[in-house]
C-alpha cells in the first residue's frame, strides 16, 4: 500500500524566500508529524497534529515556520525568509491515531532543503 | 542539551556475529524507547520498542535491553547480516507523541 509521500523530494532556494514542503500522510491516519535532520543529527520534532490542530509545536524552531492541515490530510509546512540555518532534510511521519508513542509513526522520504 | 545519546558514530560487525548499539538518556521522563532504522535517501523505518516497565523486548534477530537505572538502552542483534548495514536511531517520549531522537550509530556488516 501506499506509504507517507513528501513533495518536492529536493529544494533549492535562495536565502529570504518562501518555501512550502507537501506531506501526504497514509490514508486514514489522524496523526503527522513533521520532522528536521540537519546534517550529521538525528531527526528533530518540529510539530505534531491530531485531525486538523496543531497538538503540539513546540518544537518549531521561530515564528518563521508555520504548519497547516486543514482538511485532517495532506499538510504543508511552510518556511518564511529562509536562511541558510535551515537547510536539512524535512521528514514528515504519520500514525494511525497518535495518542502515545507505542503508536508506529510511518515516516516518508524527506524533502531535502538547501538554502543558498 | 541532548537528551538522547549515541556516542557511537559506528560500529562495523562481521556478518554471522552479534551487532550491539548502544543509547544513553539523560531525562528520568522517558517512558518509552524506540529503534529506528534509515537507509540513505529514505525515511526511517521502526524497528523495536520496550517500554519503561520492561528490561526486554525481543523480536526475531532484534532485542532491545533497558537499564533504567543507569538510563542506558542497548539493541542487540544477532546474528548479524549484510541488508543490517544502516544507521540507527534511538528514541525516546515523555508520555506524548514527540520523538526525542539520539544522533544515530551507521552499523556496517561486511562478509
Amino acid at each position: 500500500g501506499a506509504g507517507v509521500s513528501q513533495t518536492p523530494s529536493n529544494k533549492v532556494t535562495e536565502k529570504g524566500k518562501y518555501v512550502e514542503l507537501r506531506c501526504d500522510p497514509i490514508s486514514g491516519h489522524t496523526a503527522l508529524y513533521w520532522y528536521r535532520q540537519s546534517l550529521g543529527q538525528g531527526p528533530e520534532f518540529l510539530i505534531y497534529f491530531q485531525g486538523t490542530g496543531a497538538a503540539d509545536d513546540s518544537g518549531l524552531p521561530n515564528d518563521r515556520f508555520f504548519a497547516v492541515r486543514p482538511e485532517g490530510s495532506v499538510s504543508t509546512l511552510k518556511i518564511q525568509r529562509t536562511e541558510r540555518g535551515d537547510s536539512a532534510v524535512y521528514l514528515c511521519a504519520s500514525s494511525l491515531t497518535g495518542q502515545g508513542a507505542h503508536n508506529e509513526q510511518f515516516f516518508g522520504p524527506g524533502t531535502r532543503l538547501t538554502v543558498l | 542539551d541532548q537528551q538522547v545519546k549515541q556516542n557511537s558514530p559506528s560500529l562495523s560487525v562481521q556478518e554471522g556475529r552479534i551487532s550491539i548499539l548502544n543509547c544513553d538518556y539523560t531525562n528520568s521522563m522517558f517512558d518509552y524507547f524506540l529503534w529506528y532504522k534509515k537507509y540513505p535517501a529514505e525515511g526511517p523505518t521502526f524497528l523495536i520498542s520496550i517500554s519503561s516497565i520492561k528490561d526486554k523486548n525481543e523480536d526475531g534477530r532484534f532485542t532491545v535491553f533497558l537499564n533504567k537505572s543507569a538510563k542506558h538502552l542497548s539493541l542487540h542483534i544477532v546474528p548479524s547480516q549484510p541488508g543490517d548495514s544502516a544507521v540507527y536511531f534511538c528514541a525516546a517520549s515523555a508520555n506524548t507523541d514527540k520523538l526525542i531522537f539520539g544522533t544515530g550509530t551507521r552499523l556496517q556488516v561486511f562478509p
